[in-house]
């Protein structure tokens, strides 16, 4: 079965300008989710989706950070403006149930400048 | 709210060493799950093991073991005959309550394995 598909792998840009990143999770997971990996830190949830309603953005920015998982499959994740502790690997991950655990994705390494 | 502890932030040894990495955690849930995750330089985050809260049995792979201790909130990792390969982040993580629950994951431990 195909994974998680991300992209861009890697994505640079200047502070306050935007960026979008986009995930396509494993065909048929109902739960998809954002995850922000700040250098030396384990990852840290975003925004958790289950089919495309929201189930949980309580640590999501919501001033400068969005997400949307449209027809309930692949996902958008947009930071906008982009501050510098932006900066971080963000990871996708989906998944059926908990009882058959998650899967991630390669991530997007961004660098805020 | 679910937090994961990993007490360890770096853990250095020679190759043949054997090496835990602990992990703590703290949940009010009754039923919850517990991960493993391996992090290596090129950065994706690779699954190792997911135990439930009721199945409290230590579990071998190779050369990975894990024991599990309710009574003390802990799920430990034991590489026994460590290789310059196991060099790595490890994460601990947890997911509680419903079905489809979120992953809270610990600091990390950062593996180092010296030929």
């Amino acid at each position: 079965e195909a994974g998680v598909a991300q992209s861009p792998r890697y994505k640079i840009i200047e502070k306050r300008q935007s960026v979008a990143f986009w995930c396509n999770p494993i065909s048929g997971h109902a739960t998809l989710y954002w995850y922000q990996q700040i250098l030396g830190q384990g990852p840290k949830l975003l925004i958790q989706f289950q089919n495309n309603g929201v189930v949980d953005d309580s640590q999501l920015p919501k001033d400068r950070f969005s997400a949307e998982r449209l027809k309930g499959v692949d996902s958008t994740l947009k930071i906008q403006p982009a501050k510098l502790e932006d900066s971080a690997v963000y990871l996708c991950a989906s998944s059926s149930e908990v009882l058959y655990g998650y899967t991630f994705g390669s991530g997007t390494r961004l660098t805020v400048v | 709210a679910q937090k994961v502890t990993q007490a360890q932030t770096e853990i250095s040894v020679v190759e043949k060493e054997d090496v835990t990495l602990d992990c703590v955690y703290e949940t009010r849930d009754t039923t919850y799950y517990l991960f493993w995750y391996k992090q290596p330089p090129s950065g994706e985050l690779v699954f190792l093991i997911r135990r439930n809260s009721f199945d409290e049995q230590n579990e071998i792979s190779g050369r990975y073991s894990w024991n599990f201790q309710k009574s003390t909130s802990s799920f430990n990792f034991t590489i026994t005959a460590s290789q310059v390969v196991d060099s790595a982040v490890y994460f601990c993580a947890l997911a509680g309550g419903t079905s489809y629950g979120k992953l809270t994951f610990g600091q990390g431990t950062i593996l180092t394995v010296h030929p």
